[in-house]
């Protein structure tokens, strides 16, 4: 079984450009999650979906940042434009339900803002 | 709201020794547990998680963890330890039900030869 996708593995840019990640998660999994793990920190929540649906992105910066999951499968995480703080890995999980019990994570993108 | 405390950064650790990385929560209500490994550059993998039932869990890679609700807490243990551990460890919470896991700062294994 495949699990969940991340690309591209690393991606470097200029600041004020933007740039996106695109995740596919393992089959039939219905909640995805994007994280952010900035340097020596562990992963934080910017939003998760059910489905098609965002439930819960209440820490996702909105002035800048986006996502979608249209048809409730693959998701596209976006930032423009893009700021120096904003480099990190940002990591995306998928789960067959609601609940965090059963959580995998792709190998996450590693973005570096110049 | 729920949140993890990882006590130590950093433990260098010599090969065939025994290891502790120590996690406390806090929580009000009732919470699940895990305790996930990140080798370089890759993604985060579960090691244990603690729902119900016996306080002692085992993990892979020969980890245990135990659930200690009066003192809060959820070590990570490991009784010998080999170079190929080497990685950062986090401990994550989350409450009964449909929540997101918290991350705790991590903490770095670094196992010496």
């Amino acid at each position: 079984e495949a699990g969940v996708v991340q690309s591209p593995r690393y991606k470097i840019i200029e600041k004020k450009q933007p740039v996106a990640f695109w995740c596919n998660p393992i089959s039939g999994h219905n909640t995805l999650y994007w994280y952010r793990q900035n340097l020596g920190q562990g992963p934080e929540l910017l939003i998760r979906y059910e489905n098609e649906e965002a439930v819960d992105d209440s820490q996702l910066p909105k002035d800048r940042f986006s996502a979608e999951r249209l048809k409730g499968v693959d998701s596209t995480l976006k930032i423009q434009p893009a700021e120096l703080g904003d480099s990190a890995v940002y990591l995306c999980a998928s789960s067959p339900g609601g609940g965090s019990e059963k959580l995998f994570f792709g190998s996450g993108t590693q973005l570096s803002v110049l | 709201a729920q949140s993890v405390t990882q006590l130590d950064s950093q433990v260098p650790v010599f090969e065939e020794a025994p290891v502790e990385l120590r996690c406390n929560y806090s929580s009000s209500v009732s919470v699940y547990l895990f305790w996930y490994v990140q080798y370089p550059n890759q993604g985060l993998q579960l090691l244990l998680k603690y729902l119900s039932g016996s306080t002692l869990v085992k993990g892979i890679n020969g980890f245990e963890a135990e659930f200690n609700k009066s003192q809060t807490s959820f070590h990570l243990r490991k009784p010998s330890v080999h170079i190929s551990d080497t990685a950062e460890y986090f401990c994550a919470v989350t409450l009964s039900g449909n929540t997101p896991l918290v991350f705790g700062k991590g903490t770095r294994l670094s196992v010496i030869a």
